[in-house]
């Protein structure tokens, strides 16, 4: 089946630094999604991509969505210990059913203080 | 503030039991869907349905079935519980989709299973 990949599955980074994780598809995307699930949470929704190239901000967290619309990454800048946790990209292919996503594998990061 | 809630936080079964696993939304959400989430593997969607007493398979159904008789509740049942269905099950809900996108998913904490 259709998969979407997401690299590195864990990154430990001191406090301050930057973070990034990436999602890699290899058919187009019609949208892609964002979570966040802390440690013993469950996923929480960050945001949404939909146009090609586009690029979305929060305080520290940047989301970019690739051209082809088959790449995504999520960027932190100048990470913080509340930036603990795993982090999901969620993407819907043009050709399954309306509501289906399909989840990346995650990437967990920890900071070291 | 939306609410998703699963009956049990933590439940130990044994091989050959049916288990039925339910969730509750009060968000009047459409659509539901029942996930597991195991270390490398991420989550994985199992069934989901977009109305009453509709259902579509996802990516890992076998084994499993689903039943939702009110917009408020879906449930999950392992028909014959085996060692290899012990993991983190996630219920979640959401609206339909508008135009190209979809609405967010809103989590509940998630039931974690074990079969012995």
């Amino acid at each position: 089946g259709q998969q979407v990949m997401q690299i590195p599955q864990y990154q430990h980074v001191q406090e301050g630094e930057d973070f990034t994780t990436y999602c890699n598809s290899s058919t187009t995307l019609s949208n892609i999604q964002w979570y966040k699930q802390r440690p013993g949470g469950h996923p929480v929704f960050l945001i949404q991509l939909v146009k090609s190239g586009e690029v979305k901000k929060q305080k520290r967290l940047t989301f970019q969505f690739g051209e082809a619309k088959k790449n995504s990454s999520l960027h932190i800048t100048a990470t913080q210990t509340t930036d603990v946790g795993t982090y999901f990209c969620a993407g819907r292919f043009y050709n399954f059913g309306n509501e289906k996503l399909t989840f990346g594998t995650g990437t967990r990061l920890t900071i070291i203080p | 503030d939306v609410k998703v809630t699963q009956s049990s936080r933590y439940l130990v079964k044994r091989t050959g039991e049916k288990v039925f696993l339910e969730c509750v939304q009060d968000m009047d959400h459409e659509n539901m869907f029942w996930y597991r989430q195991d270390p490398g593997l991420g989550l994985r969607l199992i069934y989901f349905s977009y109305d009453v007493k509709m259902k579509e398979k996802g990516d890992i159904p076998e084994g499993y079935s689903v039943s939702r008789e009110k917009k408020e509740r879906f449930s999950l049942i392992l028909e014959s519980a085996s060692t290899n269905q012990t993991s983190m099950y996630l219920c979640a809900s959401s609206f339909p989709r508008t135009g190209n996108q979809n609405q967010p998913q809103h989590f509940g904490d998630g039931t974690r299973l074990s079969i012995l």
